[in-house]
């Protein structure tokens, strides 16, 4: 089993283009969710899925989209880059019970010039 | 507003241990959770706390406190592979993460 998997893992982007990110996972998890991780700060969520077809806004949703067109994808799209959204962006699933640990992928590292 | 607080950095001797504290203020208290980050890698969980006490596994130990808001991670008989960072994260009300900025933990030999 792959666990959680993210493509691209590195990407360089200029200012107003766009881009998606996937996060695939095999765990059968109904949650999906989208970090980004700043030097010196905590994680901060983006958007969050609690099933296919379901999206809500998270802590900093703002200059992104995404979507759960299937359950074990999840697509996080940045519709003009900025360079506030250089970052590296996490995804995490867990199961259904609201304390269930959550399982991180490997991370995307997004530069925007 | 919620806010989880730990040190920016500790420094420890390999085989030695060292207490890495988070306070926390959140809207609700549903769980606090220790998760490992190595250097350019994804967080890993290490432990979850819900109920006031100690949670003993292997080398790592966790405490929680919720009257006092605060948590700390305990590691034992520290190794180089030790050194990461440490990351406190609270479930709040509405049962999301709050991150705390984390623990970077450099091991000497």
């Amino acid at each position: 089993n792959a666990g959680v998997t993210q493509t691209p893992k590195f990407r360089v982007l200029k200012t107003g283009q766009s881009m998606t990110l996937l996060c695939a996972q095999d765990m059968n998890h109904e949650y999906m969710y989208w970090y980004r991780q700043d030097p010196g700060m905590g994680l901060r969520l983006i958007h969050y899925s609690v099933g296919e077809g379901t999206t809500a806004k998270g802590e900093v949703p703002d200059g992104y989209n995404v979507s759960r067109l299937k359950k074990q994808n999840f697509l996080l799209g940045l519709e003009s880059a900025a360079p506030s959204q250089t970052s590296v962006y996490f995804c995490a699933t867990r199961g259904t019970s609201d304390t269930d640990t959550q399982y991180f992928g490997p991370g995307t590292r997004l530069t925007v010039l | 507003g919620q806010n989880i607080d730990q040190p920016t950095e500790m420094t420890a001797t390999e085989g030695a241990i060292v207490q890495i504290n988070c306070t926390y203020q959140t809207s609700g208290f549903n769980g606090l959770f220790w998760y490992q980050q190595h250097a350019g890698e994804a967080p890993t969980f290490l432990s979850y706390n819900v109920l006031d006490g100690l949670e003993e596994k292997g080398r790592f130990s966790s405490f929680l406190s919720r009257s006092k808001g605060y948590s700390y991670l305990l590691l034992k008989e520290l190794q180089m592979k030790d050194s990461a960072s440490y990351l406190c994260a609270v479930v709040d009300s509405n049962y999301q993460l709050i991150w705390g900025a984390g623990t970077k933990l450099i091991i000497k030999p």
